[in-house]
């Protein structure tokens, strides 16, 4: 059963840094692409950017590009999103997402979400 | 950079057909998806390469394609069915991935 389990809720204040988890199981994580994809408060998803964890290929929308890295550690089936100083812009329910299968782009496994919140 | 453009919301009657378009310059190139995404879950994946349905997703749930715009149908309404529904596509070079603003659907 594919699975992907990210890390608990955060609350950070500004200028802090942050790194979330998405740990999977269930598929060989070196041949699927993951995705991470922002939600503020009320607001729609945002596809923030992808890796490849195979050769840690990675791709940033402009929006995010400088905002924040995202990782992959093969050795524990595990990718990551971090940031170096935090915004209270930044809170947002964030999620990790793998592919589909049978190909193409569409997100078919999601991880439950992690909340950050970013607040003085 | 790219955009895709949804109506921000669509209403429907129970039993009545509901349709959502998505618009984007480089849809005739990219395939489209579709989210149905209900308040404090996680989106659920309906609608993959423009028309192709998931296995467990009703077949009322049909996407089609017509140049630079792309449909999510959904015939005979449920009361289930209100949620927000967003599409998902790339850019012309497939590299960078987005999504439509999302459109909210409601059932009278």
């Amino acid at each position: 059963e594919v699975q992907l389990v990210q890390s608990g809720a955060e609350v950070k204040k500004p200028g802090e840094s942050l790194k979330i988890s998405c740990k999977v199981s269930g598929y060989n994580f070196t041949k699927y692409w993951i995705g991470w994809v922002r939600q503020m408060p009320g607001k729609g998803l945002e596809w923030m950017g992808i890796i490849y964890p195979d050769d840690s290929d990675t791709r940033y929308s402009p929006s995010f590009q400088g905002q924040v890295t995202i990782s992959a550690d093969k050795s524990i089936s595990t990718a990551y999103l971090q940031w170096k100083s935090l915004k209270a812009s930044d809170t947002a329910m964030y999620y990790c997402a793998r592919p589909i299968a049978t190909g193409g782009i569409g997100f078919d496994f999601w991880g439950q979400g992690t909340l950050v919140t970013v607040s003085s | 950079s790219y955009e895709l453009t949804q109506p921000p919301s669509v209403s429907v009657s129970p039993g009545q057909t509901a349709r959502i378009t998505c618009s984007g310059d480089a849809l005739p190139k990219q395939y489209a998806y579709w989210y149905q995404q209900k308040p404090g879950q996680a989106p659920v994946l309906m609608i993959y390469k423009d028309s192709e349905r998931p296995s467990g997703i009703p077949e009322r749930f049909s996407g089609s394609s017509s140049g630079t715009t792309v449909t999510l149908t959904i015939s005979g309404v449920q009361a289930e069915d209100e949620a927000d529904y967003y599409c998902q596509s790339a850019d012309r070079s497939g590299t960078y991935w987005v999504f439509g603003g999302g459109t909210k659907l409601t059932v009278l």
